[in-house]
């Protein structure tokens, strides 16, 4: 099992909509998460981070932890075609893990016109 | 302010060579941490350095070492080259290993 796993892709999502992207992670104990977005050639980009159960929202994006589940996910509301790209999901652990992302294997997200 | 700075941006080398990478980190962080990204993954961890010490080591072979310089800069040096070391290789500063923000990338291509 991968410590990080995240939704099989690619998901393609009409220009406007909500994209949604999901994360499970298997260490309990990681205590932050973060979500990078990677366009093609490039490198990750920090998008937000979240470390205590709930919602967090900044502008167009929400994340949402659930430590009893396990489980993260991104919303991206009134998706634009600048948004297609690869979605990243990390989790870092604490004490001498601190500062060590394990990333998943990315989630590719389109959005189309 | 500058952001993580790389260098070089793109790399050839024949196996059994030996390769050092750069990195500058963002203003005011003092933790370096190196990952290595092979095409449609996610990056994988090799090390974190802070104080110019190795604070922690993913699954990578001894043939990736590394050094933290006093003003927070790092190397990431791979000796033997292989095929399979092909992959674009990041590193992301922060702060006390908070948040971290990632560099450009070096792409190594190994021939």
């Amino acid at each position: 099992q991968k410590e990080v796993e995240q939704n099989s892709g690619p998901l393609s999502v009409p220009e406007g909509a909500i994209a949604s992207l999901n994360c499970t992670y298997s260490d309990r104990g990681s205590q932050s998460f973060f979500w990078y977005r990677q366009y093609s050639g490039k490198s990750p980009e920090l998008i937000m981070f979240i470390y205590s159960n709930g919602d967090k929202e900044d502008g167009r994006f929400t994340a949402q932890l659930n430590k009893a589940s396990q489980y993260v996910s991104l919303l991206i509301r009134d998706s634009q075609p600048s948004d297609s790209a690869t979605y990243l999901c990390a989790a870092t652990a604490g004490g001498t893990s601190y500062g060590k992302l394990t990333f998943g294997q990315g989630t590719i997200l389109t959005v189309h016109p | 302010d500058a952001g993580v700075t790389q260098s070089p941006t793109h790399l050839i080398k024949t196996r059994g060579q030996q390769v050092t990478l750069r990195c500058s980190p963002k203003s005011g962080h003092d933790t370096v941490s190196w990952y290595q990204q092979a095409l449609g993954q996610g990056p994988q961890f090799i090390f974190q350095y802070y104080e110019e010490e190795e604070r922690q080591r993913g699954n990578f072979p001894d043939r990736f070492s590394g050094h933290q310089f006093p003003n927070y800069s790092s190397e990431l040096n791979v000796n033997a080259l292989l095929l399979g070391d092909s992959a674009l290789y990041l590193c992301a500063s922060s702060l006390w290993g908070l948040e971290a923000f990632f560099g450009q990338g070096t792409r190594l291509t190994v021939v």
